[in-house]
């Protein structure tokens, strides 16, 4: 199974709303990742955890909050955001994170737009 | 900085090759990546280069020559469904992948 899930597919917010977006995988993957994807754009590498320990934090605002509750779960919580932060937000998984070399499978994404 | 540099868009018939290069500037180098994405969908692999030349991997091979800070994604036998963005991404660091900007395939009957 190389599947990554991430729920939801489509999310529409307010600037005062709250919500998080979620990711899952089930390959044993220890390393995982969350990417923002605007479009015809490359995707940008916003948080990495590593054995649930944030380990790459790329001076992403305060107003994305991500969280590793165990292995096969990461989270990304999100709070009074803008709406340049509509955007495709990815999400990927590897097998022990070293050197940057390990494949990274992908989920389908969440769509999110802030009005 | 880190930079990878595509060709922003490549045409081509069902049937033909096409060739997409990618070149890079980064502080530390592992290995480039090719990952391809369908509109709307996720990147997936293709295809990986730690070493110098070439990797074949069914119609697609990958090229890199670190020296010249350059690799390349060879597509063969075009078809309809390899339209698609294409990705180079190199491995930078601990855990950091950077992604080239991304060319735009398409392939026409």
């Amino acid at each position: 199974d190389t599947e990554v899930t991430q729920t939801p597919k489509h999310l529409v917010m307010g600037m005062t709303n709250k919500k998080s977006l979620k990711c899952e995988q089930h390959m044993g993957h220890r390393a995982m990742y969350w990417y923002k994807q605007k479009a015809k754009k490359p995707p940008e590498l916003m948080f990495v955890y590593s054995y649930e320990k944030l380990s790459i934090n790329e001076s992403v605002p305060s107003r994305f909050s991500p969280e590793c509750p165990n292995s096969s779960l990461l989270n990304l919580h999100l709070h009074a955001l803008q709406p340049e932060d509509s955007a495709l937000y990815l999400c990927a998984s590897s097998q022990d994170a070293q050197g940057g070399t390990d494949t990274q499978y992908f989920g389908p994404g969440t769509r999110l737009t802030v009005l | 900085g880190q930079s990878l540099e595509q060709p922003s868009e490549v045409t081509a018939v069902e049937g033909a090759i096409v060739q997409i290069n990618c070149t890079y500037q980064t502080s530390g180098f592992y290995g480039l990546s090719w990952y391809q994405q369908h509109d709307g969908g996720a990147p997936t692999f293709l295809s990986y280069n730690a070493l110098d030349g070439l990797e074949e991997t069914g119609r697609f091979s990958s090229f890199l020559s670190r020296s010249d800070s350059y690799g390349y994604l060879l597509l063969q036998e075009l078809q309809m469904k390899d339209s698609a963005s294409y990705f180079c991404a190199a491995g930078t660091g601990f855990q950091k992948l950077v992604f080239g900007t991304g060319t735009r395939l398409l392939v026409s009957p």
